[in-house]
């Protein structure tokens, strides 16, 4: 199974900072990555797909970068509703899915 | 636009039984493998089984292994997942999932609550 690790747990950031969230994998995803935010009571909601594509819908503050094991979202400038969890999830290996445990982004 | 409504969710005693459905639109259901990931209160997100194309080599979680089972019905696009012996720990939202084109899509989710 290959794991995804995300760090850090936390990040505290004030509204129009820029934010870096990493996700690792314990092995080559070969760029099959997605990033979601998700807010309490909410589904996941998808941002980033195949490591570096916006959703339809998504602001360009968000961006995805990386490849193989190591990847990168990047939220340019917080705006306050960007304050959520986010998980990144691989979907390389078929049929097990993994998700990254989650980085919260809070306000400081 | 691609669709997918989960139904079926609710409370149910230790022991029991529950089946999710999943009704799927936009886009051409039966061309597509299926999955259903889970997420239990104030946890992250865990992956449980899935379903390719014809409905055979189904995947469980070794969580639910022996007691969950995953269907589908293609003339009705319709997604199933069958669970029997139910554990308090099974407690949680469960969405159905597909990637069309390379883009995941999700439902928005069924509650799944089981309680004495």
């Amino acid at each position: 199974e290959i794991v995804l690790t995300q760090s850090p747990a936390t990040l505290s950031l004030s509204p129009g900072e820029r934010a870096t969230l990493s996700c690792r994998a314990s092995q080559s995803v070969n760029n099959y990555l997605a990033w979601y935010q998700q807010k309490p009571g909410q589904a996941p909601r998808l941002l980033i797909y195949d490591a570096s594509n916006r959703a339809t819908g998504i602001p360009a503050r968000f961006s995805g970068s990386g490849s193989g094991t190591d990847f990168t979202l990047t939220i340019s400038s917080l705006e306050p509703e960007d304050f959520a969890v986010y998980y990144c999830q691989q979907r390389s290996s078929w049929p097990s899915w993994t998700f990254g445990q989650g980085t919260r982004v809070e306000i400081k | 636009e691609v669709q997918l409504v989960e139904s079926g969710g609710g409370l149910v005693q230790p022991g029991g039984s529950l089946r999710l459905s999943c009704s799927a639109s936009g886009f051409s259901f039966s061309g597509y493998p299926m999955h259903w990931v889970r997420q239990p209160p104030g946890k992250g997100l865990e992956y449980v089984s899935a379903i390719p194309t014809n409905g055979r080599t189904t995947y469980y979680a070794d969580s639910v292994k022996g007691r969950f089972i995953i269907s589908r019905d293609n003339s009705k696009n319709t997604l199933f997942l069958q669970m029997s012996s139910l554990r308090i720990e099974d407690t949680g939202v469960y969405y159905c999932v597909t990637v069309v084109a390379a883009v995941p899509y999700w439902g928005q989710g069924a509650l799944v609550t089981v309680s004495s």
